[in-house]
């Protein structure tokens, strides 16, 4: 049974670049959600896509934008990238939308942006 | 304001010394507390979910227990390979007003 796959693993990018990141979620989910996460903080949550439409986002500023496709994957833009946005960068999936199953996770991009 | 706090910080046991880890919750209308365990550089694994005050859920060495305040993650006769992150995301409200709020986690390390 695969889970959830996240690429790249790592990435390394410059301040003002464009960074896309990549999500399968686990077979038989739907629902894609992507959270942030610094060392030592619980992950915040950045937004959620079910039927390949964003359906709830959090406090994050519109250089953070998304994609699902028809097949439930699901990409993370980030643009204008600052100094700021180094961090853990979580997928997780679910069935149903809105929080209607427990969230499985991958295991993270980890972005680093000098 | 809604809010979940992890107590402690940070917890060292010796193996097989039993302890237990704390998630308190100030929030209206939960809907369910989940908890997960996150090992370095990897993403949080689901453990747990809990949806009424008086449920228990039990996992080899691991026990979650919940009531209308807090939540309880008791670690019986832990291992070194039980060190870990360990989250709790408490979920509320309904429809599409659904939300997570996460606590900051309990650091746990079990020295043999």
């Amino acid at each position: 049974d695969a889970g959830v796959t996240q690429s790249p693993t790592h990435l390394i990018k410059t301040r003002g670049q464009q960074v896309t990141l990549r999500c399968s979620p686990k077979s038989g989910h739907d629902t894609v959600s992507w959270y942030q996460q610094a060392l030592g903080q619980g992950p915040q949550f950045i937004f959620q896509y079910y039927e390949e439409e964003e359906r709830q986002r959090g406090n994050f500023p519109d250089r953070f934008s998304g994609h699902q496709f028809p097949n439930y994957s699901s990409e993370l833009n980030v643009n204008a990238l600052l100094l700021g946005d180094s961090a853990l960068y979580l997928c997780a999936s679910s069935l149903g939308g809105l929080y209607r199953s427990p969230l499985h996770f991958g295991n993270g991009t980890r972005l680093t942006v000098t | 304001e809604d809010q979940v706090t992890q107590s402690p910080e940070a917890l060292r046991l010796q193996e097989g010394e039993s302890s237990s880890l704390n998630c308190s919750y100030t929030v209206s209308g939960l809907r369910g507390l989940f908890w997960y365990r996150q090992d370095p550089g990897k993403g949080p694994e689901f453990l747990f979910t809990l949806y009424s005050a008086g449920e228990e859920k039990e996992k080899e060495r691991l026990k979650a227990t919940l009531t209308k305040k807090e939540s309880f993650l008791h670690i019986t006769a832990p291992k070194p390979e039980d060190s870990a992150t360990y989250l709790c995301a408490v979920q509320l409200g309904a429809g599409n007003n659904r939300k997570l709020i996460w606590g900051l986690g309990t650091s746990l390390a079990v020295n043999p």
